[in-house]
């Protein structure tokens, strides 16, 4: 079956570590993204990628960073720089044409102490 | 202004109510526009894309008005099965960049 795989799904790390989120996806979608989603609040963009080798800044990318080295793969790195990185992170997918909706993967949760 | 914007929740209503909730929009130029649901804990899931002439999937019909820049969803006849969050999400014509509102979440009661 066709979909995007996160994982893991719970992860905890400790304070000023580096850690590395996994996406894949086997939809053969151009089009990938990250959000982040904070209790009781909407998604908010960090990154996103309509082709590989190249990918842009969302609307809270401060922290994270990001590769597109393969067409299935969008891994999201948060870094030490990341002051408030526990939240729950949603990777997806699109066909990236005029309405394709995105597909989403079953999130990671991630908790910083 | 926030590029997408939802009604604040909650919404609470009896079984049987319809409902509806309104999205707007900030870029004129936004071309593509979904409704998803998103119960506690989960992931997104798709609810319906919603098209220029509006459209109807069942009890649920989408809208979009450009001249006012809102999009909107109506549920019917209201089951508890549809207590959920209801996140609307826009393009912002920049390059595939999908904007998500802050989410309104639904409660039907019994």
């Amino acid at each position: 079956d066709g979909g995007i795989t996160q994982s893991p799904k719970y992860l905890f790390r400790k304070e000023g570590q580096n850690v590395t989120l996994s996406c894949e996806q086997n939809l053969n979608h151009d089009a990938m993204y990250w959000y982040r989603q904070d209790p009781g609040q909407g998604l908010r963009l960090i990154y996103y990628s309509q082709i590989v080798n190249d990918f842009q800044k969302g609307d809270i990318a401060e922290g994270y960073s990001v590769s597109r080295e393969k067409k299935e793969s969008f891994p999201l790195t948060v870094t030490s720089a990341q002051k408030n990185p526990t939240a729950f992170y949603l990777c997806a997918s699109s066909g990236g044409t005029h309405n394709s909706p995105l597909h989403f993967g079953n999130g990671t949760r991630l908790t910083v102490t | 202004r926030k590029e997408v914007e939802q009604d604040p929740g909650p919404f609470n209503v009896p079984e049987g109510a319809t409902v509806a909730f309104n999205c707007t929009y900030s870029n004129s130029a936004s071309q593509s526009f979904f409704w998803y649901r998103q119960d506690c804990r989960k992931e997104p899931k798709l609810l319906m894309s919603v098209y220029s002439s509006g459209n109807e999937d069942g009890r649920f019909t989408a809208q979009l008005n450009r001249a006012s820049q809102y999009i909107s969803l109506l549920i019917r006849d209201s089951k508890l099965s549809d207590s959920a969050t209801y996140l609307c999400v826009a393009d912002l014509n920049q390059g595939g960049k999908l904007i998500f509102g802050q989410g309104t979440e639904l409660s039907v009661k019994p």
